[in-house]
């Protein structure tokens, strides 16, 4: 079974950082690419990032680019997103999914995590 | 405001067929790039419900199809049930903007 289990979420202060991890099971994760993707409180679903199966190739929505990076540690089968300079609207649940090849115009995220909350607040 | 546009919400009765309408433009579902989507029961995370337009994952039911005409795709579900009340999202690749963008969501009620 595929599992997807999101932690290192908590509350930061604006200008604060924090490091999201996401472990993985039930899956050869050597041969998926991965994303991340976050929902503010009521409110849609936001693609973050993803990054391929060797991490060869890396993909950042524009907005956050520069602030956040992905990174994915294959041995441990473990994905990751440092979040830097963070500020009161990137406040949200952080969802750890997978997906197959990276075809971008075909691409999907088949597989989620529960999710990580993170709240940006003085 | 996404670059795909859904209707906010949606309703029926149950036993009905719903459609959901996802419209984009020539830089996504108009350039032949793939819409898929996915189910948000609340409190619980996304669930792929559609892949490459019209493909359904082992386990979801044939009452959910998708379709797609022009720049525009739509996800219908027939025979409509108390447990498909939910959010549901279409997503695609935009090439303009170099990465993959959901539609701002559509609630489900079954009345």
């Amino acid at each position: 079974e595929v599992q997807l289990v999101e932690s290192g979420g908590g509350l930061v202060k604006p200008g604060g950082s924090l490091r999201l991890s996401c472990a993985a099971s039930g899956f050869t994760f050597s041969t998926y690419s991965m994303n991340w993707v976050r929902q503010a409180p009521g409110k849609g679903l936001e693609w973050v990032s993803s990054i391929s199966s060797s991490s060869t190739y890396i993909y950042y929505a524009d907005s956050l680019r520069g602030r956040f990076t992905i990174s994915k540690d294959n041995a441990k089968n473990s994905l990751f997103l440092q979040m830097n300079s963070l500020r009161a609207e990137d406040t949200a649940v952080y969802y750890c999914s997978r997906g197959p090849d990276i075809v971008a115009t075909k691409y999907y995220f088949d597989y989620w995590g529960q999710g990580s909350l993170v709240t940006v607040s003085s | 405001q996404s670059v795909l546009t859904q209707p906010p919400s949606v309703s029926g009765a149950p036993g009905q067929r719903v459609t959901i309408s996802c419209t984009g433009s020539s830089s996504n579902i108009g350039a032949d790039c793939d819409v898929h989507w996915y189910q948000q029961v609340a409190g619980t995370a996304p669930k792929l419900l559609i892949f490459g337009y019209k493909n359904r994952p082992s386990g979801v039911p044939d009452r959910f199809s998708g379709s797609k005409s022009g720049t525009s795709a739509s996800l219908a579900i027939t025979g409509l049930q108390a447990e498909d009340e939910a959010d549901y999202y279409c997503l695609s690749y935009d090439s303009r903007l170099r990465g993959w963008v959901f539609g701002g969501g559509t609630k489900v009620t079954v009345l």
